[in-house]
């Protein structure tokens, strides 16, 4: 079945550092999503990508979709310890029934 | 407040029991998932509906079942529960299938 993996699993960086979280799926996606779950709490939505190769941002994080819609990446600059938590991708393909897969997640820890 | 409201928020119960976990969607939202989270582990999917039909399956145990009622309200029922069972539960709505989820707080099940 269609499986989606994130590398790192872990990353501890130094505050003012930039981080980034990779998100692999082994079938083609027709869109993807970005969720923060903090320390104890639940996830939160981020952002959505659709398109081919598109990238947005939201202040400091930047979010792409690869060309060949199966992977994407989340990019940090200058991590603050406001963005410690785990980062989940979330991918949907459109064969089958519609639905997300969440990727393994990247807890990301930074030290001040 | 995300306006999925999930209870119990606790859950201490014993194994071979039966328990019951609810959810009430975000107001205008159709669709209404299901998600396991193990200690320090990814978002496995369970299983999905819209508007009171089952629209996706994911991991879900035999001994799982789950429904969403008329008020579009859902409930998760687990059955012969065994240790390996005790996890964070979260259920998350969605207007339909192509928008970001909105999850709940979750419940946390534990199975002594």
């Amino acid at each position: 079945g269609q499986q989606v993996m994130q590398i790192p699993q872990y990353q501890h960086v130094q505050e003012g550092e930039d981080f980034t979280t990779y998100c692999n799926s082994s079938t083609t996606l027709s869109n993807i999503q970005w969720y923060k779950q903090r320390p104890g709490g639940h996830p939160v939505f981020l952002i959505q990508l659709v398109k081919s190769g598109e990238v947005k941002k939201q202040k400091r994080l930047t979010f792409q979709f690869g060309e060949a819609k199966k992977n994407s990446s989340l990019h940090i600059t200058a991590t603050q310890t406001t963005d410690v938590g785990t980062y989940f991708c979330a991918g949907a393909t459109t064969s089958g029934t519609y639905k997300y897969i969440f990727g393994t997640g990247t807890r990301l820890k930074v030290l001040a | 407040d995300s306006g999925v409201t999930q209870t119990p928020k606790h859950l201490i119960t014993a194994t071979g029991q039966r328990v019951t976990l609810r959810c009430s969607p975000r107001s205008g939202d159709l669709s209404v998932y299901w998600y396991q989270q193990s200690l320090d582990q990814g978002l496995q999917f369970l299983i999905q509906y819209y508007n009171g039909e089952e629209r996706a399956k994911g991991n879900i145990l035999e001994r799982f079942s789950a429904q969403q009622f008329p008020d579009l309200h859902s409930e998760l029922n687990l059955s012969s529960l065994e240790l390996g069972d005790s996890a964070l539960y979260f259920c998350a709505s969605s207007v339909d299938v192509n928008y970001g989820y909105t999850f709940g707080s979750g419940t946390r099940l534990t199975v002594v």
